[in-house]
């Protein structure tokens, strides 16, 4: 069972903008932990999207940004494109778990 | 380029032992940051299982402590999983990758599914 809670699902019309939300607790996001994004598409491993809440790895498209605030994160997309349809999932620490790193529950993005 | 590849058996018995070990090429893992393992059920999400600095310092997922068994070989530029007592629960996509500070994963694997089952 996952600490932090995402949507199941989003979807959005080509060029629109969505947003997934990510929330924890006192123990991770709340407590001043960051949250990093990662983006799966389907039959691949996952790959690094946000980290730090907000930072973009090199290579990462500007339509990509993450925010974070009190217990809860959020990543949006805008300008949404086809190619965007994947699993994204968020991640944390939480220190009430042994030095655990947590992972969010993920969220399926479809592009309609 | 920093790249990552598991390897080991696709097939593991029920109430055996899993053991996967992970390559690095393109970094040395003696240089730091902690290496991790990471493993996703099939139509499932991602759970983490746990990490090992170079020094062979670990942190393990509390749920799988009782059964998991993280190494390092700094010579071989490697670090392992064994995970013990496995049941079907234990089906998955096993990833390994790089864990930079502030605990994210930026350098991941292919994945290698191992199933178990008799």
């Amino acid at each position: 069972q996952s600490v932090l809670t995402q949507p199941p699902s989003v979807s959005g019309a080509p060029g629109q903008r969505v947003t997934i939300s990510c929330t924890g607790s006192s123990s991770n996001i709340g407590a001043g932990y960051d949250v990093h994004w990662y983006q799966q598409l389907p039959g691949t491993a996952p790959k690094l999207l946000i980290y730090g809440n907000s930072n973009r790895p090199s290579g990462v498209p500007d339509r990509f940004s993450g925010s974070k605030s009190g217990t809860s994160a959020s990543l949006a997309i805008t300008g949404l494109q086809a190619e965007d349809e994947a699993d994204y999932y968020c991640q944390s620490y939480d220190s009430s778990l042994s030095g655990s790193r947590v992972f969010g529950t993920g969220t399926k993005v479809t592009v309609l | 380029q920093v790249q990552l590849q598991e390897s080991g058996p696709g097939l593991v018995k029920p109430s055996e032992t899993l053991s996967l070990t992970c390559a690095v090429s393109g970094y040395s893992i003696s240089s730091g940051y902690y290496w991790g393992w990471i493993r996703q059920p099939p139509g499932k999400g991602l759970e983490w299982i746990g990490s090992i600095y170079h020094s062979g310092s670990t942190y393990y997922n509390p749920s799988l402590k009782s059964r998991v068994t993280i190494s390092v070989d700094t010579s071989k530029n490697q670090f392992s999983l064994k995970l013990s007592s496995v049941t079907a629960a234990d089906t998955a996509v096993y990833y390994c990758a790089r864990e930079k500070r502030h605990y994210y994963f930026d350098y991941w694997g292919q994945g290698t599914l191992v199933t178990v089952s008799s």
